[in-house]
């Protein structure tokens, strides 16, 4: 099993350029997740996805949009991209319930 | 919302045992605790997690006292490698992510 997996690693934009970030998991996985760390900081929840077909807001979900495409594939998406949204990217799985996620090994955005 | 605080950083020596707690004073009933450990430029890796009393699995032990208003992780005979950040997370039984607030984390650094 690859786990989860997340395409690109490092990414540079800039300014009002768009993109989507990539998200995959082979372990049957109801709910993914998307999360920013900043520098220094902890993780922080941009958008969720409780089962295929559904997706919810999460404490900061301002500037993304993202998409449940199947039961494996959750993506993330910058319309316009600002450097505020310079960080890491984790996305992550996990089984519906009191279970642990797994994530991705995160990708590196810089926005100029 | 279940808000965790912990210590930002700890010190300890190779052998040692590390105890980290973690306050939740808010938290609510349907919600278990979970510890993961991030090493820099990795995503979180899940610890343990635990719901009340006593948890112990093959690297950590999780103690938490009967009122549920804090946590502590312990890491017996900590070496090199664990240094990492450690997060407490507090969230609920569901897929209720709006509770998936990781905080700042406390950052171990385990010396010679």
């Amino acid at each position: 099993n690859a786990g989860v997996t997340q395409t690109p690693k490092f990414q540079v934009l800039k300014t009002g350029q768009s993109m989507t970030l990539q998200c995959a998991q082979d372990m049957n996985h109801n709910s993914m997740y998307w999360y920013r760390q900043d520098p220094g900081m902890g993780l922080r929840l941009i958008y969720y996805s409780a089962s295929e077909g559904t997706t919810d807001k999460g404490e900061v979900p301002n500037g993304y949009n993202v998409s449940r495409l199947n039961k494996r594939e959750f993506s993330l998406r910058l319309e316009s991209a600002a450097p505020s949204q310079t960080s890491v990217y984790f996305c992550a799985s996990k089984y519906s319930g009191p279970y642990e996620q797994y994530f991705g090994p995160g990708t590196r955005l810089t926005v100029t | 919302l279940a808000k965790t605080t912990q210590p930002i950083s700890m010190d300890s020596y190779e052998g040692q045992e590390v105890n980290i707690t973690c306050s939740h004073n808010n938290i609510a009933t349907n919600d278990y605790i979970t510890w993961y450990q991030q090493f820099p430029s990795q995503g979180p890796r899940f610890i343990i997690q635990g719901y009340k009393t006593k948890v112990t699995n093959e690297v950590a032990s999780l103690f938490i006292p009967a009122d549920r208003k804090s946590s502590t992780l312990s890491l017996p005979r900590v070496s090199l490698s664990d240094t990492a950040v450690y997060y407490c997370l507090v969230s609920a039984w569901g897929d209720s992510s709006y509770k998936l607030i990781f905080g700042s984390g406390t950052r171990l650094l385990v010396r010679p």
